[in-house]
């Protein structure tokens, strides 16, 4: 089945900008999406379609995909961005829908 | 505002069932794909199971398929998980969450708070 690989943590200073890395076979055919879980709470989507923003995420969060890897970038990073993050996909040949094994934003 | 509030979660024995719930509003809920995701503790999100919007068409991750059902009833806006054959590793927080379309919804757009499932003797 389709995997999704990101790195366990990342880490960055307040007010610089975090990037976020997911990769997979050819994911750049593929629309990936974003959420964001903070501690204790329930996951939030950020991005979907690889770069597009629901209403009331901040500009601040973006996304691209290409190749076998997709990016979620925070730029002016806050102390309270810090949560862990996913990225999913829908593989259509499973019909599955997969999430990444996550990234921890610490700031 | 999409509310999704969970319940039924709880502690129950290896090969138990159990029945979660999920009540919905804020949307027009037969208009809408809904799926189950779980978190076992200190883990990762895993995608269990989606039902389509009208057609009730249903998809399940391998890892649940034969033992766990899901189903909902538009005239009350709720959504299901029959829970069946129980087992340790199904220890994990569900989630109910709310697809981005009707039918094969490529991601979920709202989630529920979660209830904490247990399995253990």
């Amino acid at each position: 089945s389709y995997v999704l690989t990101q790195p366990p943590s990342v880490s960055v200073a307040p007010g610089k900008t975090a990037r976020i890395t997911c990769g997979g076979s050819n994911i750049g055919v593929k629309s990936v999406h974003w959420y964001q879980q903070r501690p204790g709470q329930a996951p939030v989507l950020v991005i979907y379609d690889d770069s597009d923003r629901p209403s009331g995420i901040p500009e601040r969060f973006s996304g691209s995909n290409s190749g076998n890897t997709a990016t979620l970038t925070i730029s002016r990073v806050e102390a309270g961005d810090e949560a862990d993050f996913y990225c999913q996909v829908w593989d259509s040949t499973s019909d599955h829908r997969i999430f990444g094994g996550g990234t921890k934003l610490i700031v | 505002e999409v509310q999704l509030l969970e319940s039924g979660g709880g502690l129950v024995q290896p090969g138990g069932s159990l029945r979660l719930s999920c009540a919905a509003s804020g949307f027009t809920f037969n208009s809408y794909a809904m799926s189950w995701v779980r978190q076992a503790p200190g883990k990762g999100l895993e995608w269990v199971s989606l039902i389509s919007a009208s057609d009730f068409r249903t998809d399940y991750a391998d890892s649940v398929k034969g033992r766990f059902t899901i189903s909902r009833d538009n005239s009350k806006n709720t959504l299901y998980l029959q829970m069946n054959s129980l087992r340790a590793e199904d220890t994990a927080v569900y989630y109910c969450a709310k697809g981005d379309c009707g039918g094969d919804c490529r991601f979920v757009d709202s989630w529920g708070q979660g209830t904490l499932v247990t399995v253990s003797s």
